[in-house]
């Protein structure tokens, strides 16, 4: 079975530019989760949908930082302007809404700023 | 609110050694427990987990977890460790009611096998 699949898997850019990451999730999952991992501040949770609507993004750290859901099995987050503080690993997870805790991630999109 | 502390950013050990990551958790309400493991440029994949029932748990290649309640800890164990091990891993904690809608994790613990 297909896991979680993220794309691209690296990215780099300059600052100023639009970045977007896609996610698809497992089919019959329907929970999605954004998180970033970096150095400094470990793995952070941004957003997570359930059923494709968005529940908390508390995460999401300023108002560059957009994720949508149009459909259960595509998400994207999007970076308008993107700045070099952003360089990180973004982890797209899904699970089944109310699981215990098991997430499937996938393998990850490496974002570069320049 | 739950929180997770895993006590070490780094434990180096020689193949075939035994090894123990720490990690301690607060949580007002009852909690799962849980491992993930990060091999390299992956993402993290589930190791083990504690749901309920028997307090010690094991994952398909030799590592186990015990849940302490009153210490409020879910170490991790191996007795004898393999060059494959190497990898960074991380406790998580959810709660009973919202699972992993509440999925917290601790900071991680990066495994270094030298041969």
């Amino acid at each position: 079975d297909a896991g979680v699949i993220q794309s691209p898997r690296h990215e780099v850019t300059e600052m100023g530019q639009e970045v977007t990451l896609r996610c698809k999730p497992i089919s019959g999952h329907n929970s999605l989760f954004w998180y970033r991992q970096t150095m400094m501040r470990g793995l952070e949770l941004l957003i997570y949908f359930n059923n494709n609507v968005p529940i908390d993004d508390s995460g999401m750290p300023e108002d560059r930082f957009s994720a949508k859901m149009p459909n259960a099995s595509f998400s994207t987050l999007k970076i308008q302007p993107s700045e070099p503080r952003d360089s990180a690993v973004y982890f797209c997870a899904s699970s089944l809404v109310r699981a215990t805790g098991e997430l499937f991630f996938g393998e990850g999109s490496r974002l570069t700023v320049l | 609110a739950q929180s997770v502390t895993q006590l070490d950013s780094q434990v180096p050990v020689f193949e075939e050694a035994p090894v123990e990551l720490r990690c301690n958790y607060s949580s007002s309400v009852s909690v799962y427990l849980f491992w993930y493991v990060q091999y390299p440029n992956q993402g993290l994949q589930l190791l083990l987990k504690y749901l309920s029932g028997s307090t010690l748990v094991e994952s398909i290649n030799g590592f186990e977890a015990e849940f302490n309640k009153s210490q409020t800890s879910f170490h991790l164990r191996k007795p004898s460790v393999h060059i494959s091990d190497t990898a960074e891993y991380f406790c998580a904690v959810s709660d009973r009611i919202q699972g992993a809608q509440k999925l917290v994790f601790g900071q991680g613990t990066r495994l270094t096998i030298n041969p």
